[in-house]
């Protein structure tokens, strides 16, 4: 079964860091991209990361809204994917979701996402 | 960035409609679009990818068409289980985006 566990989140203060965990079991991490995707309270779906997996370059892509602030990287000998944090705003309080992206079915730039973590919630607050 | 804009906002259907959600794109994604479905304090889940393949799993009465600027997203009999908000996606560019997303209410 593919299960994917997000940890880490919690309460910082603005300015701060934060790094949390996305823990995988059941597939074979080193064959997939990973995401991570944003909700803040009562919104919709914000996309923040994507990482390739290593046959297919590792490159990263970021949105523009955490490019510069927050790195997405990858341990394919421990199947976790991390999303360190800085600089953190109030507006970057939500609930994260790492999801997997599979290569084989995605287009030359991106991908989608067909399984989740159930989300770690950071809150960013003085 | 490539913008989505899902209509309608908020739908409200009787079990047993066919309901149909659109989404449509600021410029071509080609047919690299996604359909998902999130329940209240769950994770989305994949129903469609590249506009009209139906996810492992999915039941057959939801299904997705289009391609370029324009898709659709169809439940051909609505059942109980679907009160759920959608949300569509586009892959075709470094920086992907969603639609707002779509809240769909049972009667």
């Amino acid at each position: 079964e593919v299960q994917l566990v997000e940890s880490g989140g919690g309460l910082v203060q603005p300015g701060q860091s934060l790094r949390i965990s996305c823990a995988t079991s059941g597939f074979t991490f080193g064959d997939y991209g990973m995401t991570w995707v944003r909700q803040a309270p009562g919104k919709g779906l914000e996309w923040v990361s994507f990482i390739r997996s290593k046959v297919y370059s590792g490159k990263t892509e970021y949105a523009a809204s955490v490019e510069g602030r927050f790195t997405i990287s990858r341990d394919d000998s421990k199947s976790i994917a991390y999303l360190q944090m800085n600089s953190l705003k109030i507006e970057d309080t939500a609930v994260y979701y790492c999801a997997r992206n599979p290569h084989l079915y995605c287009s030359s730039t991106n991908c989608f996402s067909d399984s989740w973590g159930q989300g770690t919630l950071v809150t960013v607050s003085s | 960035d490539i913008q989505m804009t899902q209509s309608p906002a908020t739908l409200s259907a009787s079990v047993g409609d066919r309901v149909t959600i659109t989404c449509r794109a600021s410029q071509t994604v080609s047919n690299w679009l996604a359909w998902y479905q999130q329940k209240p304090g769950k994770a989305p889940k994949l129903l469609i990818y590249k506009a009209s393949t139906l996810e492992s799993g999915v039941p057959s009465r939801f299904s997705g068409s289009g391609s370029g600027t324009e898709f659709t997203l169809t439940v051909s009999s609505l059942q109980p289980d679907d009160s759920a908000t959608y949300y569509c996606q586009h892959y075709n560019s470094y920086k992907v985006t969603f639609g707002q997303g779509t809240r769909l209410e049972i009667k």
